[in-house]
């Protein structure tokens, strides 16, 4: 059983570069979400899909973009990487809104 | 606007019980979570109150008043694998949770 699987585990970007995470789902969850957790902040919401086809702005979307082409599948892009962008990515899905998440491993990013 | 609250840090000794609260301010509310997280991992499951009371699950319970704006989750007879991070979250208006900053409990021998 997968789960969420999120690919890379682990990056190391320079300033300026662009990189996409990937999060995929074999649960037929409708709801996918992608956080960054950094020391002390807790979990914040990226952005978030109530569906294939959709995305919606969370907590902290300035300088990510997100897309859903595929109901399984849920893309975080960096356009232009910056050490503030440095943290632990965690990609989640559920099958509702008041559903519990499931949540991948994690992708470690820093940035230089 | 919406708030949620937890200690930051607790420790408690291997067999015991300890309580681990949360407190939250929303225009709207649904549902509040517990998640268990390890270091280095991803945060898991552990409860879900919709109504007010006592929700038990084995060693676990969690506990919500909305009135109050309060929660708090329980753990008993307390093992060394218990030490994690415990993050609170509340579904309001909308269709996301709003995390805590979570409480990193420490068990000791």
């Amino acid at each position: 059983n997968a789960g969420v699987t999120q690919t890379p585990k682990f990056r190391v970007l320079k300033t300026g570069q662009s990189m996409t995470l990937l999060c995929a789902q074999d649960m037929n969850h409708e709801y996918m979400y992608w956080y960054r957790q950094d020391p002390g902040m807790g979990l914040r919401l990226i952005h978030y899909s109530v569906g294939e086809g959709t995305t919606a702005k969370g907590e902290v979307p300035d300088g990510y973009n997100v897309s859903r082409l595929k109901k399984q599948n849920f893309l975080l892009g960096l356009e232009s990487a910056a050490p503030s962008q440095t943290s632990v990515y965690f990609c989640a899905s559920s099958f509702l809104r008041d559903q519990p998440q499931h949540f991948g491993d994690g992708t470690r990013l820093s940035i230089l | 606007g919406q708030n949620i609250d937890q200690p930051t840090e607790m420790t408690a000794t291997e067999g015991a019980i300890v309580q681990i609260n949360c407190t939250y301010q929303t225009s709207g509310f649904n549902g509040l979570f517990w998640y268990q997280q390890h270091a280095g991992e991803a945060p898991t499951f552990l409860s879900y109150n919709v109504l007010d009371g006592l929700e038990e699950k084995g060693r676990f319970s969690s506990f919500l008043s909305r009135s109050k704006g309060y929660s708090y989750l329980l753990l008993k007879e307390l093992q060394m694998k218990d030490s994690a991070s415990y993050l609170c979250a509340f579904t309001g208006g909308g269709n996301k949770l709003t995390f805590g900053t979570g409480t990193q409990l420490k068990v000791e021998l």
